[in-house]
């Protein structure tokens, strides 16, 4: 049963870069056709994604963010990474790893984030 | 940007209720389409997808309907372990949008 993990710093000061990690366990990140995302929800509030990447490096970002945010990819390590600089109390949130399932699968149609990481809380104060 | 509007935004129920919640685009995205369950402190979990799929080992009082712009969830009688907030997502168009969120609780 894959799972998701993530891990980083709980706080990170304004201006700086906020850098996450999501490890996956009980499979292989490379295995089947999926997307590995980025969502973050702030506190009370409702869901935001930020991005996705492919194992093979292809990447989509939400334009809102798209100057301020990489995510990148290390199959070996079965993880995946967001960086998210200039960071500001508007990035304050809970962050998600999530896995989505390919839009398509031959003449079935599938999608959705099957499988998510239980969040990690990332405050931005000084 | 596809804007999704979603209604109620809190809905007071009894278990046992049948309810309905309502995501409407501002434009059509065919059925790519997925809604969410997520109770506080968790993360969200897939309850259905393409517009109408189930998820495997989601039950069956759970049913979701509608194509191009307007699209419904639907409980058909309301358990305790339903109150929760549901949220849809588009995922036709980047970047992918959820909606605001229906806050289900007891009445």
């Amino acid at each position: 049963q894959v799972q998701l993990q993530e891990s980083g710093p709980g706080l990170v000061k304004p201006s700086q870069t906020l850098s996450l990690t999501c490890t996956v366990s009980g499979g292989s990140i490379s295995s089947g056709s999926y997307s590995w995302s980025w969502i973050r929800q702030p506190a009370g509030k409702g869901l935001e994604w930020i991005g996705r990447i492919y194992t093979s490096g292809s990447t989509n970002y939400n334009p809102s963010l798209k100057s301020r945010v990489t995510i990148s990819v290390e199959t070996s390590k079965n993880q995946f990474s967001l960086k998210l600089s200039a960071v500001s109390a508007a990035d304050t949130a809970v962050y998600y790893c999530a896995r989505e399932r390919p839009t398509r699968d031959g003449n079935n149609y599938l999608g959705g984030f099957d499988i998510w990481g239980q969040g990690t809380m990332v405050t931005v104060s000084s | 940007v596809i804007w999704m509007t979603q209604s109620p935004s809190l809905l007071s129920a009894s278990t046992g209720d049948r309810v309905t919640i309502s995501c409407r685009m501002s434009q059509g995205i065919s059925s790519y389409l997925a809604w969410y369950q997520q109770k506080p402190g968790k993360a969200p979990e897939l309850l259905i997808y393409a517009a109408s799929t189930l998820q495997s080992g989601v039950p069956s009082r759970f049913s979701g309907n509608g194509s191009g712009t307007d699209f419904t969830l639907t409980i058909s009688c309301l358990q305790s372990e339903d109150f929760a907030t549901y949220y849809c997502q588009q995922y036709y168009s980047f970047p992918w949008t959820f909606g605001q969120g229906t806050k289900v609780e007891i009445k």
